[in-house]
């Protein structure tokens, strides 16, 4: 059964820090996609990235950066710089292939990021 | 243009009424979900439907039936409403691209279901 463990509930930094989001899971397709979404106080889900099980390269987007490690079946997020902008709920979530693309994403439980200016 | 739109947007009522949630999507896609998130913010996928057809039915309570009159809209209907309902409810879409492919879901802006 597939799973996503976001063992950071809540972490609070003063702006301009760096602060990386953990992201652990658990498969046992050998083809999967992960994602990451942010969920600012507004309310609404915002997509951030997808990743295929094949594509270890991180990504860097702006402030962004994803750090995708299959050998510790992780998928950490960095903001670098942080800003108040950037306070949100953040959710990992996981995709199987075998799941047929109806079966839709399982979700972590989110890890709430505040930043105090 | 909203891509996936659902109403009402708030929804305030009480115990045992019968309420729905409407969700439209314009942009073409083949699969439909419904998702709750609990207070806790925990996300978890209620139903989903790929052209018109339930494919997945979770651990929900028989008072929650989902109902797809054509792919491009997925509507909630829940009966005889109970305080643990309370919640809020996205529904989200992604296009199906066959073989297991998945691609990113499309949410809606949320319901937040409050049950007095």
């Amino acid at each position: 059964a597939q799973k996503v463990t976001q063992a950071q509930t809540e972490i609070s930094v003063v702006e301009k820090e760096d602060v990386t989001l953990d992201c652990v899971y658990e498969t046992r397709d050998t083809t999967y996609y992960l994602f990451w979404y942010k969920q600012p106080p507004s309310g609404e889900l915002v997509f951030l990235i997808r990743r295929n099980s094949f594509d270890e390269q991180n990504e860097i987007s702006g402030r962004y950066s994803w750090n995708f490690q299959k050998s510790t079946s992780s998928f950490n997020f960095t903001i670098t710089a942080s800003q108040v902008v950037d306070s949100a709920v953040y959710f990992c979530a996981l995709s199987e292939y075998s799941g047929g693309g109806a079966d839709g994403l399982t979700f972590g439980k989110g890890t709430h990021l505040i930043i105090q200016p | 243009d909203t891509a996936v739109s659902q109403t009402p947007k708030y929804l305030v009522t009480q115990m045992g009424n019968d309420k729905s949630i409407k969700c439209e999507q314009n942009l073409g896609h083949d699969t439909m979900y419904w998702y709750k998130q609990d207070s806790k913010k925990f996300l978890k996928i209620m139903f989903s439907y790929n052209n018109k057809e339930l494919i997945i039915n979770e651990t929900v309570p028989n008072r929650f039936s989902p109902k797809s009159p054509d792919k491009a809209h997925l509507n909630l209907h829940i009966n005889s409403l109970e305080l643990g309902d309370s919640a809020v409810y996205f529904c989200a879409s992604s296009p199906n691209q066959g073989g297991g492919a998945s691609e990113k879901l499309f949410f809606g802006s949320g319901t937040q279901l409050s049950v007095l």
